[in-house]
């Protein structure tokens, strides 16, 4: 159980053009929902904290109107890389907790999201 | 803030031998803490929790104590095999907002 796949695990695009990166929880109910961005050789810097019907909670220095977020059900959550640029080419991951176990803190991941911008 | 400090990679052993990968933590209050790991191509899993403090988290034959005296959290194996390659990240919750603050990663090869 605690599946949370993710959907493309890898995509090209063009400098300029918009990529939607989805993160699913399978097999539970996920309302909260968290991004991550790894660099190469580095650990994981959270993004924004997603939330079942409501906005995002953006960490700071993380531009709002360029990684769009969206969480419209309990089962799946969207990361939009809008006018992509070289520089946002990175691993994006993404993590989701179970209601029961949040308190606890463990969180259950997805596979990861290649993005390469040329 | 909340951080998490782990040794620096890559760490490079031969199979059978002991793995000790520090970690240290800074936080206020009493936060749980993980070690999660990565293979090649994979997401990440977690590999074992505690939750406060003098609990040993356990899993394939990995350890790790959280010491709230020292702070610390270091993972340990008695008996690496190839097949542990991977990158461990160490991470710690508030257990206040449910998000994760992970350490840099360190990657670990286990040569044959």
């Amino acid at each position: 159980g605690a599946v949370v796949s993710q959907h493309p695990s890898w995509v090209i695009c063009k400098s300029g053009t918009s990529v939607k990166i989805e993160c699913r929880s399978l097999d539970f109910q996920a309302t909260t929902m968290f991004w991550y961005r790894q660099f190469p050789k580095q650990s994981l810097m959270l993004m924004a904290t997603s939330n079942e019907g409501s906005k995002a909670t953006y960490e700071q220095g993380v531009e709002k109107d360029k990684f769009l977020i969206n969480h419209a059900s309990l089962t799946l959550s969207t990361l939009t890389v809008t006018s992509a640029h070289p520089e946002d080419s990175s691993f994006y991951i993404c993590s989701a907790s179970i209601p029961g176990l949040a308190r606890t803190g463990e969180l259950f991941f997805g596979e990861g999201s290649r993005l390469t911008v040329l | 803030g909340n951080s998490v400090t782990q040794m620096e990679g890559p760490v490079t052993l031969s199979e059978e031998a002991f793995l000790t990968i520090n970690c240290t933590y800074t936080a206020t209050g009493y936060p749980s803490l993980f070690w999660y790991v990565q293979y090649p191509g994979e997401g990440l899993q977690l590999l074992l929790k505690a939750t406060k403090a003098d609990d040993k988290g356990s899993n394939k034959g990995f350890e790790a104590t959280y010491r709230k005296e020292t702070t610390s959290f270091h993972l340990e194996k008695g008996s690496v095999q190839v097949s542990d390659s991977a990158v461990y990240f160490c991470a710690l919750n508030d257990n206040q907002g449910g998000k994760l603050i992970f350490g840099q990663g360190t990657e670990l090869s286990v040569k044959p």
